[in-house]
């Protein structure tokens, strides 16, 4: 079965604190990778894509490794609007597979 | 820009109803469209995926069934509900616009009850 692990968390943290989400994936044939945002009771949202060379959107940072099977993202300085579940996502067309989500909760 | 819609939002419904939620995509053309559930407390499940009109390939055996009749419309629906069908589904298109061909775009989605 091709899964993709992640901590549930909640990782609760402080305004302004830089906070690292991991994920592994099990399928070595995947080809494309994402972090999405859900928040509570609504529809997930594409954040970024995540590529080999790693990728940067403000502050926001993903990376993956393929030879690990591992992806993270890495939020700089953060917001409470931050607060919410990160997807951690792989696969291919028609096979995108999600993981449980990662809690986040920024905290004043 | 593309937009997805999907109706309704909220539905509750007794056990061995009927089920039929829709989903249509705007701006844009054959795009490859998807049917998820998220039961609570769990990731998303992909129920159903689509390339084009009538062309339905099936993720998960279960009293569900998916139609395209229309190259953006997307149809999920049962003959008879079981409690276990409740949850929160969501429609999502992907497609050739420019950007990465595998991102995913979801609707709002529809919160089910089964009762």
């Amino acid at each position: 079965r091709k899964e993709v692990e992640q901590d549930p968390g909640p990782f609760n943290v402080p305004e302004g604190a830089t906070v690292a989400f991991n994920c592994t994936y099990s399928n070595s044939a995947s080809q494309s990778f994402f972090w999405y945002r859900q928040d509570c009771r609504k529809e997930p949202k594409l954040l970024m894509s995540v590529y080999s060379s790693g990728n940067e959107d403000g502050r926001f940072t993903a990376q993956l490794n393929r030879a690990s099977q591992y992806i993270s993202l890495l939020i700089r300085d953060s917001k409470l609007s931050d607060s919410a579940t990160y997807l951690c996502v792989g696969g291919s067309q028609g096979n995108l597979i999600f993981g449980k989500g990662t809690k986040l909760s920024v905290k004043p | 820009s593309q937009t997805i819609h999907q109706w309704p939002a909220t539905l509750v419904q007794p056990v061995g109803s009927p089920l039929s939620l829709e989903c249509t995509v705007e701006g844009t053309s054959n795009p490859n469209l998807y049917w998820y559930r998220q039961a609570a407390g769990r990731g998303l499940q992909l129920l159903f995926y689509s390339v084009g009109i009538g062309q339905i390939s099936s993720e998960v055996p279960q009293n569900l069934s998916a139609s395209r009749p229309q190259d953006r419309q997307f149809i999920l629906s049962s003959k008879k509900l079981l409690l276990s069908d409740s949850g929160f589904y969501l429609c999502a298109w992907s497609g050739f616009t420019g950007l990465d061909p595998y991102e995913q775009y979801f609707g709002p989605g529809t919160r089910l009850t089964v009762t």
